[in-house]
């Protein structure tokens, strides 16, 4: 079946250092991917999506390109802030799995001043 | 409404009592999903809704686990004879189909 598999955290950073959390699927058909995030004490939401091959997806400073020769999404900033800490949480949603929205275990960032 | 709704907030119940959570989703809102979210720990898929019925009902932990959804809206997940392990936040999720999902806020279910 379809699933999701992000690195494991919790990752610690610098501020102003450059942030990579890898995302990997496995799905049947040609999904979307989405990144969430989740800040403490708070709910989660969308940070961003891509729908199709070789899409960018970006927001607040955070891209993550879907890669289908690597079934890939993974989610880059070039320069984290304090705020940035969060859990990171990486899905896919695929029609030939129902659409049902599947999401990987979540990283952890921390960042430091 | 204008988000995901989730009713109630927090909840405390003592072990082997019943408890119901509430769901709204957001109007015209095809999919609906419950998710479990333990301290410090990732999402655990429990159920999914396309309109009123479940196509995927595998992530439920148990036959005390049940859900039900009706008018292709509201969404309620039944736990009973609570034991201190079903202690976490509930998260109700809904979408257009094969689009983003919006979450509510969650339930905090404590078992004591």
């Amino acid at each position: 079946g379809d699933s999701v598999t992000q690195m494991e955290g919790p990752v610690t950073l610098s501020e102003e250092a450059f942030l990579t959390i890898n995302c990997t699927y496995t799905a049947t058909g040609y999904p979307s991917l989405f990144w969430y995030v989740q800040y403490p004490g708070e709910g989660l939401q969308l940070l961003l999506k891509a729908t199709k091959a070789d899409d960018k997806g970006s927001n607040k400073g955070f891209e993550a390109t879907y890669r289908k020769e690597t079934t890939s999404f993974h989610l880059e900033k070039g320069s984290v802030q304090v705020s940035d800490s969060a859990v990171y949480f990486c899905a896919l949603s695929d029609g030939a799995g129902g659409f049902k929205t599947i999401f990987g275990a979540g990283t952890r960032l921390f960042v430091k001043a | 409404g204008a988000g995901v709704s989730q009713s109630p907030s927090n909840k405390v119940t003592e072990k082997g009592k019943d408890v119901e959570l509430r769901c709204d989703p957001i109007s015209g809102h095809t999919a609906l999903y419950w998710y479990r979210q333990s301290l410090g720990q990732g999402l655990e898929f429990l159920i999914y809704f396309q309109g009123n019925s479940a196509p995927d009902k595998s992530g439920l932990p148990s036959d005390r686990f049940s859900a039900e959804r009706t008018g292709g809206s509201v969404s309620t997940l039944t736990i009973q004879r609570t034991q201190q392990e079903d202690s976490a936040v509930y998260l109700c999720a809904s979408s257009f189909t094969g689009a983003e999902a919006f979450f509510g806020q969650g339930t905090r279910l404590t078992v004591v």
